[in-house]
């Protein structure tokens, strides 16, 4: 079955640093990528997905995530980190009738 | 507005009562998830199903049982609850192309059995 891996249960960034999220995919067939994030007390919003149109997705909030094929990898990213971007953030892989996620990474914006 | 719809949010249930979550989705979507949510464990499948009238159990099914009798409602039900279903529940739904156009989730409940 296809999963997902992200390392790093807590992750802490200075705000204006570089925010980076790792995941890692197994999937034995072309994979839907996702990335989610949940503020405090709130539902899953969708921050990008990947559907195979481009390796670079550009999402909301000034995020974008790579697709690598050799590397198994759509790792998050964002140039400068903002209070505001304090969450918690899920990778997903996703096939016909199923998404499966990752542990999630709480990113705490050290100001 | 369009979307997904979990009713109640917030829910108190004493060890070995019963109730039933509610999910109503008007986008006509074919497909419908039940995720529990627990800290440091990500989202994790309950139940699912893939058309009005069909269920299929998920990666972590134990203690629950959910019925489509309508496509846009997907109910799940705890009919003795245990203090480990202590959770936050999503409820999702999506088209069967769903990889590309994505999933819809609902705002969440938040149960606690004492």
């Amino acid at each position: 079955a296809q999963s997902v891996t992200q390392l790093g249960s807590h992750v802490s960034v200075s705000e204006g640093a570089l925010v980076l999220l790792r995941c890692n995919y197994s999937s034995s067939v072309p994979p839907y990528l996702f990335w989610y994030v949940q503020y405090p007390n709130q539902g899953l919003q969708l921050l990008l997905k990947y559907t195979s149109a481009a390796t670079l997705v550009k999402g909301i909030n000034g995020f974008e995530a790579e697709f690598k094929k050799s590397e198994t990898s759509f790792h998050l990213t964002k140039p400068s980190a903002h209070m505001s971007d304090a969450a918690e953030y899920f990778c997903a892989v996703s096939w016909p009738g199923r998404l499966a996620f990752g542990k999630g990474n709480q990113v705490v914006v050290i100001p | 507005n369009a979307g997904v719809t979990q009713t109640p949010k917030f829910r108190v249930l004493k060890t070995g009562q019963s109730m039933t979550l509610l999910c109503a989705q008007d986008m006509n979507h074919e497909y419908m998830y039940w995720y529990r949510q627990d800290p440091g464990m990500g989202l994790r499948l309950i139940h699912y199903s893939v058309g009005e009238g069909t269920t299929a159990k998920g990666e972590v099914p134990d203690g629950y049982n959910v019925s489509r009798l309508k496509k846009q409602n997907f109910l799940l039900g705890l009919e003795s609850a245990a203090p480990s279903q202590t959770s936050v529940y999503f409820c999702a739904s999506s088209q069967p192309e769903d990889g590309y156009y994505g999933y819809t989730f609902g705002s969440g409940t938040r149960l606690t059995v004492v």
